[in-house]
């Protein structure tokens, strides 16, 4: 089955702490991305890549790293220079050289950090 | 303003009931229109994508008004399980092809 995985599905830190979340796609998909949601929100962009070892920043990148090593992965590392981490983070990717649209989501990965 | 607007809800309606959700968007430029559903806790799904000649997928049907920047859904015979939150979605060429999202119209559909 082709899919987007993000592990792990819940994640608890202390404050100060570094994190990497987890995104795996097996659909051949050259573009990828991660997105935040927060209560009342709609969904922000932090990172996008567009190919491996291509990376571009979003709308709120700060406090936020991401790699593209490997086509199929693209880890976010939540930073201890993010103020507000607690959320709901979600993977997408979406099929370049296309003129679609389209992005395709992972279970994501609700992070609580006290 | 917001990018993409939408009612926030929620929409309380009984089986069976039609129910529609509006949605405006800021950007002119906006190239492909969506709608994306997504039930609590879990991740956002496609459900279709909109098109200016209007377009139905069973009991779903959405339409677009680009002179307007309106986005509408309207869902028949509205069952237990479309009981979801429903995204509005904008794409966008920005350098890259960017989706904007609404923050979401929520449905509750009763027996």
């Amino acid at each position: 089955d082709g899919g987007i995985t993000q592990s792990p599905k819940y994640l608890f830190r202390k404050e100060g702490q570094n994190v990497t979340l987890s995104c795996e796609q097996n659909l051949n998909h050259d573009a990828m991305y991660w997105y935040r949601q927060d209560p009342g929100q709609g969904l922000r962009l932090i990172y996008y890549s567009q190919i491996v070892n291509d990376f571009q920043k979003g709308d709120i990148a700060e406090g936020y790293s991401v790699s593209r090593e490997k086509k199929e992965s693209f880890p976010l590392t939540v930073t201890s220079a993010q103020k507000n981490p607690t959320a709901f983070y979600l993977c997408a990717s979406r099929l370049s050289g296309t003129a679609a649209y389209e992005q395709y989501f992972g279970p994501g990965t609700r992070l609580t950090v006290t | 303003r917001k990018e993409v607007e939408q009612d926030p809800g929620p929409f309380n309606v009984p089986e069976g009931a039609t129910v529609a959700f509006n949605c405006t968007y800021s950007n002119s430029a906006s190239q492909s229109f969506f709608w994306y559903r997504q039930d609590c806790r879990k991740e956002p799904k496609l459900l279709m994508s909109v098109y200016s000649s209007g377009n139905e997928d069973g009991r779903f049907t959405a339409q677009l008004n680009r002179a307007s920047q309106y986005i509408s859904l309207l869902i028949r015979d509205s069952k237990l399980s479309d009981s979801a939150t429903y995204l509005c979605v904008v794409g966008l060429n920005t350098g890259f092809q960017k989706l904007v999202f609404g923050t979401g119209t929520r449905l509750l559909v009763s027996p």
